[in-house]
């Protein structure tokens, strides 16, 4: 399979724990996104590397987010001290030098 | 401010029949338009796109059409199947740009 992979598929974590989540993108592709999804809404952009460097953040990424990507190909996302309202939907994608973008699985945060 | 409004929450339609989708926008500075589909617990899948520079692209069962004028495109899938049913986002962007601006979605239910 080479599409978007990202993992873990759900995590339910505790209030106030931390959270990391990957995303390995189409090998070629030197643009990663990290969007997030509620209920009832269509995604919302959180931040974009273009290979290893990330070029833009929303203000939707708060200071309990940082996201990473070493080497310009995985990339990582981490939330740390996890309150209720960030159980989402994350989802990477990543594309090739245009805004045309290809979605992974996504990752189901629970936090209870 | 929602730049990209999908009005309609939910169309239902019979198999064989058109489905129409629509979306309107209101930043002038987009200038490139995608459709994606997003089954439940999935991440949104590419369907078609367009560019500015054009007023419709086809795409087997699916065409896309701009008003630009309007800022204004729709979705057309015929003949609707019952495999299409699944959550339906327009989103945006300007060609130069990095992120995806969404709509709400709109949940089709093609109907056998």
């Amino acid at each position: 399979d080479t599409g978007v992979s990202q993992d873990p598929r759900h995590k339910i974590t505790k209030r106030g724990q931390n959270v990391t989540f990957r995303c390995d993108p189409i090998s070629e592709h030197n643009r990663l996104y990290w969007y997030r999804q509620t209920l009832g809404q269509g995604p919302e952009f959180l931040t974009y590397f273009q290979n290893e460097a990330q070029l833009e953040k929303s203000r939707l990424l708060s200071d309990r987010f940082s996201a990473e990507r070493p080497k310009g190909s995985f990339s990582t996302l981490e939330i740390q001290r996890t309150e209720q309202g960030d159980s989402a939907m994350y989802l990477c994608a990543s594309g090739y030098s245009s805004p045309l973008a290809f979605f992974g699985q996504g990752t189901r945060l629970t936090v209870v | 401010d929602q730049q990209v409004k999908q009005n309609s929450p939910s169309l239902s339609v019979q198999e064989g029949r058109i489905s129409i989708l629509n979306c309107d926008y209101t930043n002038s500075m987009f200038d490139y338009f995608l459709w994606y589909k997003k089954y439940p617990a999935e991440g949104p899948t590419f369907l078609i796109s367009i560019s500015s520079i054009k007023d419709k692209n086809e795409d087997g069962r699916f065409t896309v059409f701009l008003n630009k004028s309007a800022k204004h495109l729709s979705l057309h899938i015929v003949p609707s199947q019952p495999g299409d049913s699944a959550v339906y986002f327009c989103a945006a962007s300007e060609t130069s740009g990095s992120r995806l601006t969404f709509g709400e979605g709109t949940q089709l239910t093609v109907n056998p």
